[in-house]
């Protein structure tokens, strides 16, 4: 495997359901980030851990959790979601958290989440 | 007010011809950067281009050309010679400062390109 690779690339699951997304990057990055990407919205940064630890947190409701058990690996635990949480799941990771303004980010493939 | 604005939410293209896409952006911060992203119907974003703030000379990656004009703020993305595949969504973002001191990646809306044959 290369890149930023992530599983499931497509999720469906009910309100009442627990599944995580998992990420894993072959890349020796230190950062790694979750985003959403709602239909015709900007992407929204949801998570930002940097040498597993987390450093950013974008006032995301607690229904999602975020665990980083290595540089290589991030999950996005999912619980009692609704609707709207609907979207394009993607996973980065990027080479130096403490960069400067070039820190180029490389995205995986997406989970595609539909809650029913 | 909205960091990184891309007006044009859907553009057409001829193959072998070029095309711009716009994009303004709005900092006080010294230090940025620029970045272009392209996401193609697979959802995957792929890096095309980046321009710091304080480059002298505009970013060059192959086809990809990023006319930065810092006094106007904007960042626009030059496609030279369309092909088919360069049919997609395209991102414009920015980077205020640094990671470790809560710099992050800020995305426009996207433009969705559409190369026609």
């Amino acid at each position: 495997e290369t890149g930023v690779t992530q599983t499931p690339r497509h999720l469906v699951m009910g309100m009442t359901n627990k599944k995580s997304l998992k990420c894993e990057q072959h890349l020796g990055h230190n950062a790694m980030y979750w985003y959403k990407q709602s239909a015709k919205k900007p992407l929204e940064l949801m998570f930002v851990y940097s040498l597993e630890e987390r450093v950013e947190n974008n006032s995301v409701p607690s229904r999602f959790s975020p665990e980083c058990p290595n540089s290589s690996h991030l999950f996005l635990h999912l619980h009692t979601l609704q609707p709207e949480d609907s979207a394009l799941y993607l996973c980065a990771s990027s080479q130096d958290p403490a960069g400067g303004p070039y820190n180029e980010q490389f995205f995986g493939p997406g989970t595609r989440l539909t809650v029913l | 007010a909205q960091k990184i604005t891309q007006t044009q939410p859907g553009m057409f293209v001829q193959e072998k011809e070029a095309v711009t896409l716009d994009c303004t952006y709005d900092t006080s911060d010294p230090s940025y950067g620029l970045f272009w992203y392209k996401q193609p119907s697979s959802g995957e974003m792929i890096f095309l281009i980046y321009q710091g703030s304080y480059d002298q000379q505009n970013a060059t990656e192959g086809r990809y050309s990023l006319n930065f004009q810092k006094a106007r703020k904007s960042a626009n993305l030059v496609i030279s010679a369309s092909q088919l595949g360069d049919s997609a969504m395209y991102f414009c973002a920015m980077r205020e400062g640094q990671l470790s001191q809560g710099g992050k990646l800020i995305f426009g809306q996207g433009t969705e390109l559409s190369v026609k044959p």
